[in-house]
């Protein structure tokens, strides 16, 4: 089983919907969880921290689940410039600070 | 306050050619992090350096690739007799200590003919 692991997309959706991303990870002494952005042959760009209470950014909300090790994003109301890859990332706990990226969700928002 | 900064952005080298790639952390940043994107693939973790250590190498292939983070100048990704295999992007991103956000440079797009 890989490390993370998300919805394999792609994703196609009418500007306005609402559109949720699943993540899941196999090592429950994971710490820290991330949701990323990645435009086409660009960097990844943060887009949200993961917390245990789950938290919200605008449109976005992220939501934890220790016991099921399951991570997801909430995009309501989508935009055209929100067309990108979803990156799902939790970090390894053996070395502290060592990212485990998914091999993300493509999502396509369309006029 | 720049951000991650990574250079060169392309970089084209023949069979059998090292490659090195560079990058400059944040501002306040101690901790560099290496990842290597091939096409239409994800990132894959390479190597976590701090100044002068390197602290979890455990993504790096054993052979041809290298790298350090001295304390004075940029963090080095060395890739020594490259191979067509090795064309990717290389992204470095960088954190400040006890804090596990991470933030990615450009990256550097290295083609091998």
């Amino acid at each position: 089983r890989k490390e993370v692991e998300q919805d394999p997309g792609p994703f196609n959706v009418p500007e306005g919907a609402t559109v949720a991303f699943n993540c899941t990870y196999s090592n429950s002494a994971s710490q820290s969880f991330f949701w990323y952005r990645q435009d086409c042959r660009k960097e990844p760009k943060l887009l949200m921290s993961v917390y245990s209470s789950g938290n919200e950014d605008g449109r976005f909300t992220a939501q934890l689940n220790r016991a099921s090790q399951y991570i997801s994003l909430l995009i309501r109301d989508s935009k055209l410039s929100d067309s990108a890859t979803y990156l799902c990332v939790v970090n390894s706990p053996y070395y502290g600070q060592n990212f485990v990226f998914g091999p993300g969700t493509r999502l396509s928002v369309l006029p | 306050n720049a951000g991650v900064m990574q250079n060169p952005r392309h970089l084209v080298r023949r069979r059998g050619q090292e490659a090195r790639l560079r990058c400059s952390p944040m501002k306040g940043h101690s901790h560099v992090y290496w990842y290597r994107q091939l096409p239409e693939e994800g990132l894959k973790f390479m190597v976590y350096l701090q100044k002068e250590n390197i602290i979890d190498e455990s993504g790096m292939p054993k052979e041809r690739f290298s790298a350090e983070f001295p304390k004075e100048g940029p963090s080095i990704l060395r890739i020594q007799q490259v191979v067509r295999g090795d064309s990717a992007a290389y992204f470095c991103a960088s954190s400040p200590p006890g804090d596990h956000e991470q933030y990615f440079g450009p990256g550097t797009r290295l083609t091998v003919t």
